[in-house]
């Protein structure tokens, strides 16, 4: 069956434009997170849906960083005026519930110049 | 002290070998312990899922967890070069509203031929 698919792959901006990430989730799953990995480092944890609502939002690291979803499926990530420290892989998950295991997308590799 | 440390190495073995994986923990609340394998350019695809102590065997991939020293561990028997990869511990606990699924910064395993 499909997997969680992101877009786009790539992802190349100029320091202070806004760009939007796209994640489509398992059918299914109700739960979405949203993680970044930037060179060098471990896995961030930014954001969990469970639904439409977002219960942890603790790991968003400004406010230039948003993100919703609607309708239990599709979640975007927005981050308005982008930063060269924004520069990541972008990575999304999704499982059946809160607690269960995630399976994650391909990513969305940011460059920020 | 971080909640989860993993060496990053990196690993280099010959193909063949044994490869062992550790990460150790500092949160008693984690319940369930995962490790994920993720090639360059890839999000990470979930290779072992654990939720006691003791072994879970998987192929070539043998999962431990000790609770009491909170300390879990990858075993990798007859390495290939396929193999070669970052390897990233996980580790979740969820419940009462709250939620946290944390991971190691990441084991890069390069297996030679």
């Amino acid at each position: 069956g499909a997997g969680v698919s992101q877009s786009p792959s790539n992802k190349v901006t100029e320091k202070g434009k806004d760009v939007e990430l796209r994640c489509d989730p398992i059918s299914g799953h109700t739960a979405l997170y949203w993680y970044r990995q930037s060179l060098g480092q471990g896995l961030e944890f930014l954001i969990y849906f469970q639904g439409n609502s977002a219960p942890d939002k603790s790991g968003l690291p400004s406010d230039r960083f948003s993100a919703e979803r609607t309708g239990g499926s599709v979640s975007t990530l927005t981050i308005q005026r982008t930063q060269q420290e924004d520069s990541a892989v972008y990575l999304c998950a999704s499982s059946t519930q809160e607690g269960d295991t995630q399976y994650f997308g391909p990513g969305t590799r940011l460059t920020v110049l | 002290q971080k909640e989860v440390e993993q060496d990053p190495g990196p690993l280099s073995v010959p193909e063949g070998a044994i490869v062992s994986l550790n990460c150790t923990y500092s949160n008693s609340a984690f319940q369930y312990f995962m490790w994920y394998r993720q090639y360059s350019r890839k999000g990470p695809e979930l290779l072992m899922y654990t939720y006691s102590s003791g072994n879970k065997e998987d192929g070539r991939f043998t999962a431990q967890v000790d609770k009491s020293s909170k300390y879990i561990s990858l075993f990798i028997r007859d390495s290939q070069p396929s193999d070669s990869a970052t390897y990233l511990c996980a580790m979740t606990y969820s419940g009462a509203g709250s939620y946290q699924l944390t991971f190691g910064k990441g084991t890069k395993l390069s297996v030679i031929p």
